[in-house]
């Protein structure tokens, strides 16, 4: 079965901070995998996803995420956190040869202090 | 036009009321999600539709009933919840179908409060 684990329900950062969010997954066929954020009271937004092209993704707001096979990770990141990258974070993990469903860890809160 | 667009966007029911929940989205999509999301929570996959048919039923109480008028249409039909039921409710959809592995894009949601 797919599974995906973020490390971390909670991470406090400060403004100008570099931001780490941590994912890990569990797969034994290659995965598609997704970086989501959820502002209060909002929808998902996608930040970047890999669909097994480059290893180093680029997405909006200036994160980006390394997916390391051998370390099966794809953690985020963003060099200097701004206020407004307060949010939820969710890593999501889809497998075509397991009914590929889309399938969310447990989330990511990021605290932005000035 | 690349919104997934979700009404009512707040909806307080009684357990005896029927209610529905509507989403909609004109980007051609053929996939269609809904999610349930309680608080502090990540999303709960529910049913998916791929080219307007169910084909993912995640052993939902029958008291939430999936429709899928047509390719821009998804309902939620709800009727005799329960308090528990309370929660964010979560439209999505996708480019080509249940099939493919490419992102979700989701609505909004719409925030259900069971008495």
């Amino acid at each position: 079965a797919q599974s995906v684990t973020q490390l971390g329900s909670h991470v406090s950062v400060s403004e100008g901070a570099l931001v780490l969010l941590r994912c890990n997954y569990s797969s034994s066929v290659p995965p598609y995998l997704f970086w989501y954020v959820q502002y209060p009271n909002q929808g998902l937004q996608l930040l970047l996803k890999y669909t097994s092209a480059a290893t180093l993704v680029k997405g909006i707001n200036g994160f980006e995420a390394e997916f390391k096979k051998s370390e099966t990770s794809f953690h985020l990141t963003k060099p200097s956190a701004h206020m407004s990258d307060a949010a939820e974070y969710f890593c999501a993990v889809r497998i075509k040869a397991a009914g590929n469903k889309l399938t969310f860890g447990g989330g990511t809160r990021v605290l932005v202090k000035p | 036009d690349t919104e997934v667009t979700q009404t009512p966007k707040h909806l307080v029911m009684g357990m005896t009321n029927k209610k529905s929940l509507k989403c909609e989205q004109h980007m051609g999509h053929r996939a269609m999600y809904w999610y349930k999301q309680k608080a502090k929570k990540p999303p709960e996959l529910m049913f998916v539709y791929s080219y307007e048919k169910l084909s993912i039923n995640e052993s939902v109480p029958s008291r939430f009933s999936p429709e899928c008028p047509n390719s821009s249409l998804l309902n939620l039909h709800l009727h005799a919840l329960q308090p528990e039921d309370s929660a964010l409710y979560l439209c999505a959809s996708s480019p080509w179908g249940a099939g493919d592995a490419g992102e979700l894009f989701f609505g909004e949601g719409s925030r259900l409060t069971v008495l």
